[in-house]
């Protein structure tokens, strides 16, 4: 079955704190992989979208891997901000569909 | 640029009224998708329309039906709203579905509640 799942449900850290979300998926066959950031009660905004062939991708504070062999992806968050506090969605691409994770919720307080 | 834009913010429906859902988008995208996302559920495609003219039946279609008006507008109508049916509604819009990199702006969505 294609699936996303992440890890954790929910987090909290303090302002300045890095963290790290995880994204395992089973979706075949796969072609890319995309992190976005949805506020409350906002629709979500992408924050980078990973090919297959690529490892990394940065945007700004936040840091995207992939690896394609275990179907792993994580988002890295440095030094966090409050504006960081956030649902963060892991997305893979199936063909023509997109199937989205359920999202971690991160909270940042100061 | 206003991006997507969905009316209305907020709905409160009695089972078994009708209503319908707009979009629009001001980007010239030729596809257009309707999802719902539901309390611990990634969001689920609806329906989307991949270019004027034509629309697909997505992940959960029943109960709902669309319109794609012209290339800016594409609208979801619930014909006999159902409890069921609660949930937060969005509208997204891409430049062309079959491109290998697509991507998705959505809108604010719409939140629904059916008593």
């Amino acid at each position: 079955k294609n699936q996303v799942e992440q890890s954790p449900q929910s987090l909290i850290i303090l302002e300045g704190k890095n963290c790290t979300l995880q994204c395992n998926y089973t979706v075949s066959p796969f072609s890319n992989l995309r992190w976005y950031k949805q506020d409350t009660g906002r629709g979500p905004v992408s924050l980078t979208i990973m090919t297959f062939s690529e490892n990394t991708k940065s945007n700004g504070r936040y840091t995207a891997t992939l690896d394609a062999d275990t179907k792993q992806s994580s988002l890295h968050i440095t030094a966090s901000q409050l504006s960081d506090s956030a649902s963060y969605i892991c997305v893979v691409r199936r063909a023509d569909k997109l199937i989205f994770g359920t999202g971690t919720r991160l909270q940042v307080f100061p | 640029n206003a991006g997507v834009t969905q009316t209305p913010k907020f709905q409160v429906l009695k089972t078994g009224q009708s209503m319908t859902l707009q979009c629009a988008q001001d980007m010239n995208h030729n596809s257009m998708y309707w999802y719902r996302q539901d309390p611990g559920m990634g969001l689920r495609l609806i329906y989307y329309s991949a270019s004027e003219g034509t629309t697909d039946k997505g992940e959960v279609p029943n109960g709902y039906n669309v319109s794609r008006l012209n290339k800016r507008e594409f609208s979801l109508r619930l014909e006999s709203a159902a409890p069921s049916q609660t949930s937060v509604y969005f509208c997204a819009s891409s430049e062309q579905i079959r491109h290998r990199s697509y991507e998705q702006y959505f809108g604010p969505g719409t939140r629904l509640t059916v008593t």
